[in-house]
């Protein structure tokens, strides 16, 4: 069982690039997340999303866009980069009714 | 709105000493709790959580946390620290209904451990 994948782990973009953040789930889970990780500020929730073919704005949503055509995947997608957006990026995911969340190990994304 | 405050971002403790670290909330009612820890360069493992039975709850690896509603706290810790235990750990809150389907975490105490 391979849980949650998150493609790449490393990347650099130049400011006004674009990437797409991949991340897939294998254990059927409905409910899916996209956090970004800053030094001494915890997680903040950018997209979530409860099944497929339904998303939501987190806490931190500009700069960032999401879909999700099926239940195993949850890209998430960087249109004009900006150096704000250096942070590391952990894709998650739950089962209904469940309380634990699952997570990848995360991408390191540096813009310059 | 819920909040989570973990009381320093760095603790120090020698190896075989007590761990303990710190996590308050602000909830009108008694939430979910989570402790997850993160090993350099991986992603995010929950160590225990806080649901609605027993006010101490046991987690992995030796650590525990107890749920002490009249000091709005979820405190974890363990007996005596290993050089495994070197992580950076978080604690997070979430309302029983799981409102907006997402957790309120708190900013992370990095624990270091001195041999």
């Amino acid at each position: 069982n391979a849980g949650v994948t998150q493609t790449p782990k490393f990347r650099i973009l130049k400011i006004g690039q674009s990437m797409t953040l991949q991340c897939t789930q294998d254990m059927n889970h409905n409910y899916m997340y996209w956090y970004r990780q800053d030094p001494g500020m915890g997680l903040k929730l950018i997209y979530y999303s409860v099944g497929a073919g339904i998303t939501d704005k987190g806490e931190v949503p500009n700069g960032y866009n999401v879909s999700r055509s099926t239940t195993e995947d949850f890209p998430l997608r960087l249109e004009l980069a900006a150096p704000s957006q250096t942070s590391v990026y952990f894709c998650a995911s739950r089962n209904r009714g469940e309380t634990e969340a699952f997570f990848g190990q995360g991408t390191r994304l540096t813009v310059v | 709105a819920q909040s989570v405050t973990q009381l320093g971002s760095h603790v120090s403790v020698s190896e075989g000493a007590l761990v303990l670290l710190r996590c308050n909330y602000s909830s009108s009612v008694p939430p979910y709790l989570f402790w997850y820890v993160q090993y350099p360069n991986q992603g995010l493992q929950l160590l225990l959580k806080y649901t609605s039975a027993a006010t101490l709850v046991k987690g992995i690896n030796g650590f525990e946390a107890e749920f002490k509603k009249s000091e709005t706290s979820f405190h974890l810790t363990k007996p005596s620290a290993h050089m495994s235990d070197a992580a950076e750990y978080f604690c997070a809150v979430s309302d029983r209904s799981f409102s907006n389907y997402q957790l309120i975490w708190g900013a992370g105490t990095k624990l270091i451990i001195k041999p």
